[in-house]
């Protein structure tokens, strides 16, 4: 099994540029997630889903769009890229929610000028 | 929303010496996980605590559920430099309805 996948590792957007995030998990788990990570401030939610078709809103979603068509995956979309989007972000999956561990992919690291 | 409270946020010490970093939340929590993230890598799962007043260990790691479930410690006995990271808490209970709240996380440097 490969876990969770993301693509790309690294990524420079411009302010304004849109991109998606790609994220993949083998591991047939129902609740996936989106996190960006900045220095100090911990692993912060930014989506969630717990299944194929049901998406919801973390602590920091503006910004950002999810959908879930498949359980495999959970790509993250930035709309219009600002620098304060410039972090780190990790996608990760769980066999459920709350008491369940989070197996979390390698991140991309995000540049936005 | 739920918060979760980690100190401290960066910690040093010698090789061979002790290390400890603690979660304190102001809401009852059904469990807490803890986590530790290499540098440059990602988040791995280390334990999860369910029970007040749980203990568990794992080799040098003492992790510990407070009695009333709103605070955890994890304790590094004679740290190495393999110890090196982020250790985080992450807590699910109160009004985050399932979803892990993480603490800011405690970044620990190694001295030889």
């Amino acid at each position: 099994n490969a876990g969770v996948t993301q693509t790309p590792k690294f990524q420079v957007l411009k302010t304004g540029q849109s991109m998606t995030l790609q994220c993949a998990q083998d591991m047939n788990h129902e609740y996936m997630s989106w996190y960006r990570q900045d220095p100090g401030m911990g692993l912060r939610l930014i989506h969630y889903s717990v299944g194929a078709g049901i998406t919801d809103q973390g602590e920091v979603p503006n910004g950002y769009n999810v959908s879930r068509s498949t359980t495999e995956d959970f790509p993250l979309r930035l709309l219009s890229a600002a620098p304060s989007q410039t972090s780190v972000y990790f996608c990760a999956s769980s066999a459920g929610t709350g008491g369940y561990e989070q197996y979390f992919g390698p991140g991309t690291r995000l540049t936005v000028t | 929303g739920q918060q979760v409270m980690q100190i401290p946020q960066y910690q040093h010490v010698q090789e061979g010496e002790d290390f400890t970093t603690y979660c304190n939340s102001s809401t009852t929590l059904s469990n807490i996980q803890w986590y530790k993230q290499r540098p440059g890598g990602h988040p791995v799962f280390l334990i999860q605590l369910v029970k007040s007043g749980e203990v568990k260990k794992q080799k040098r790691l003492t992790f510990q559920f407070g009695e009333a479930k709103k605070n955890s410690s994890l304790h590094i006995t004679a740290t190495q430099t393999t110890d090196v990271g982020t250790y985080f808490c992450a807590a699910a209970g109160g009004t985050s309805y399932g979803k892990l709240t993480f603490g800011q996380g405690t970044i620990l440097t190694v001295h030889p």
